[in-house]
């Protein structure tokens, strides 16, 4: 079975310093992972994946996120964080070996950045 | 260029009336997923789409729930004698290919509340 773990559902920051959400997973292959955004009264905002290569994945808004398959996480990082990065995160899996189709997320990290 | 659209945006339904919310994909997108967001819970898949065949139904929570994407474009997700427990924001995705590595486009979704 996947799944996928946010053990953090707040995460507040200081704006201008650097800020890590994670993420930990649990599939039986190898996994496909994703970060989205989801700003109130929308729909989730696609930031970044992983699905081959280089650990470290670079995506939208200066968002970054590193996978680690020895710790099974996925977090994802900003060096400088923006008062307009504050929403809600998800992790996401595919687990390739299923065949399924669809993505399995977490339960969010609300993110809130203080001026 | 224009993303996922999904209409209503809000629906208020008494206990026991049927509802349909409706969903644009990207146009020219060949997968299309429909996801349930509970209150304080990420996205669930409920089913998938493939042009116009419906190819996996497992996340649909009962038989009330029923999916269609009859010319391989817009998709219809119909709810039926809705319950309490039905309501949520549902969230449709699409996908450009059927390829696995592809990413998934959100709409806003649709909140449902049910009376």
């Amino acid at each position: 079975a996947q799944s996928v773990a946010q053990p953090e559902d707040q995460v507040n920051v200081a704006e201008g310093n650097p800020l890590t959400v994670k993420c930990t997973y649990s599939v039986s292959g190898n996994p496909y992972l994703f970060w989205y955004v989801q700003y109130p009264n929308r729909g989730l905002q696609f930031l970044l994946k992983y699905i081959t290569g280089d650990n470290l994945v670079k995506g939208s808004y200066g968002f970054e996120a590193e996978f680690n398959k020895s710790q099974t996480s996925f977090h994802l990082k900003k060096p400088s964080a923006l008062v307009s990065d504050s929403a809600l995160y998800f992790c996401a899996v595919r687990d390739i070996r299923t065949g399924a189709n669809n993505l399995f997320f977490g339960t969010g990290t609300r993110l809130t950045v203080i001026p | 260029g224009a993303g996922v659209s999904q209409s209503p945006r809000y629906k208020v339904a008494k206990r026991g009336q049927d509802v349909a919310l409706r969903c644009d994909p990207i146009s020219g997108h060949v997968s299309l997923f429909w996801y349930q967001q509970a209150l304080g819970q990420g996205p669930e898949f409920l089913t998938y789409f493939q042009n116009e065949a419906q190819l996996d139904k497992s996340g649909l929570p009962s038989d009330r729930f029923f999916a269609e994407r009859p010319e391989g474009s817009v998709s219809t997700l119909k709810i039926q004698r809705t319950q309490q427990e039905d309501s949520a924001v549902y969230l449709c995705a699409s996908r450009p290919t059927s390829g696995h590595t592809d990413t998934q486009y959100f709409g806003p979704g649709t909140r449902l509340t049910v009376l």
